[in-house]
Order: structure tokens, then C-alpha cells, then sequence
């Protein structure tokens, strides 16, 4: 199986422009979560699902919306990109049965200038 | 409060012992992480200790926790050149969710 996948690898935005962010998995995990990293920095929660059709906000939610229609699927999506959001984003799923592991995707790298 | 912190910077000489700290504020913390993360790539879990332990071994990595003075470490034995990377502690914090320190830099030097 292909873990956590994300597309695009890289983006430029220009300020107030959209984009979603896709994140997949095929482990049929329960757990999925939103990270950005900043440069330097640790990774903060953005938003995180326990199921599908459940989410909940993370530490930095402002600016982003989620939604979780299937098991597979975590899209991010931001509205009126802002150069505060660039970033590098990461995806994240985790089981329920093994809750001490969580499996990254290899990030979004976005740029908003 | 939650907050994970840890140095940002060390050197080391390949063979030599590495060892990276890092000090967490939830004392109702159950499990602590220490994840790799390799130059334009994602995290990679390298281990984890339950808070009643005091110390966990696996292969060439030691972890020490000190849970009345909330310091977490990472040692790793015989320091390769693959292990220059960034590391991060994480504690789990309530509805399962994840709080990371800032990183430290892992450098080998030859």
C-alpha cells in the first residue's frame, strides 16, 4: 500500500487566492490529521478527524476549513490565502487499534506571496 | 498549559553517543514520542515510552524519561552519518492529538 499520499508537492499561491490541499490513505485508518511547519519550528495541529464525517479544530485552525466524506480523504482547504499560510503542510493517519503511531505523508510545500 | 521544548542544535563525531533533551509542561501526558525527520521528508516514529516507564531500549536508541522534572531523552549509540537529521519529542495530549517541540538538528560530523 502507498501510506498517507499528498498532491501537489509544491505550490505558489498569490494573496487571496484558493487551494485544497488532498491528503489520502489506504490503511483504513480512523485517525486523520492536518500539520503545518513552519521554518524552525515544530508542527502545529490545524484540524484532525476522528472519523468520517467527524472533525475538530487544532491549535491553528483560523484560515483553513476541512472535511472528511470518506475514510481515505482529508482535504485541506484554504480560503483567501494570506502570506502568513506559507508553510510546509503535513497529512498524518493514525488507527484507532494503534493509537501510539502516526504515519506522515511527505508534505505540501506552499508558498503565498 | 502545553509546551514541548528542546535544543535546536547538535554536533556530534559518528561513532560517538548522541544524546537530545527535551522538556514538556502536561503532566498528564500518557505517552511521549521521538520522531526523525530526514531533509524533504515527513516524520518517521522512531519510538515512544508510556509515562510510567522510566527508561526504554530499542537497538541503538535509549529513551529516559523523568517524569517528576518532565525532561525526556534520546540517546542513540554509535551515531551513524544517517542519523543526521532533525528529531522531535511529542507528547499525546487529550483526543489523541500530538504536541511537538521545536526540533533539534542532528549533525554527524565524520
Amino acid at each position: 500500500n502507498a501510506g498517507v499520499t499528498q498532491t501537489p508537492k509544491f505550490r505558489i499561491l498569490k494573496i487571496g487566492q484558493s487551494m485544497t490541499l488532498q491528503c489520502t490513505q489506504d490503511m483504513n485508518h480512523n485517525y486523520m490529521y492536518w500539520y503545518r511547519q513552519d521554518p524552525g519550528m515544530g508542527l502545529k495541529l490545524i484540524y484532525y478527524s476522528v472519523g468520517a464525517g467527524i472533525t475538530d479544530k487544532g491549535e491553528v485552525p483560523n484560515g483553513y476549513n476541512v472535511s472528511r466524506s470518506t475514510t481515505e480523504d482529508f482535504p485541506l482547504r484554504l480560503e483567501l490565502a494570506a502570506p502568513s499560510q506559507t508553510s510546509v503542510y503535513f497529512c498524518a493517519s493514525g488507527s484507532r487499534d494503534r493509537v501510539n503511531e502516526q504515519y506522515f505523508g511527505p508534505g505540501t510545500r506552499l508558498t503565498v506571496t | 498549559g502545553e509546551d514541548v521544548e528542546q535544543s535546536l542544535f547538535l554536533s556530534v563525531r559518528e561513532g560517538d553517543s548522541s544524546v537530545i533533551n527535551c522538556t514538556y509542561t502536561d503532566s498528564s501526558s500518557t505517552y511521549l514520542y521521538w520522531y526523525k525527520q530526514e531533509p524533504g521528508a515527513g516524520l518517521q516514529l522512531l519510538t515512544y515510552i508510556f509515562s510510567n516507564m522510566d527508561m526504554k531500549q530499542d537497538q541503538r536508541l535509549t529513551v529516559l524519561l523523568n517524569k517528576k522534572d518532565k525532561h525526556l531523552s534520546l540517546r542513540i549509540a554509535d551515531t551513524q552519518t544517517g542519523d543526521s537529521a532533525i528529531y522531535f519529542c511529542a507528547e499525546r495530549t487529550a483526543g489523541n492529538k500530538l504536541t511537538f517541540g521545536g526540533g533539534t538538528r542532528v549533525l554527524v560530523k565524520p
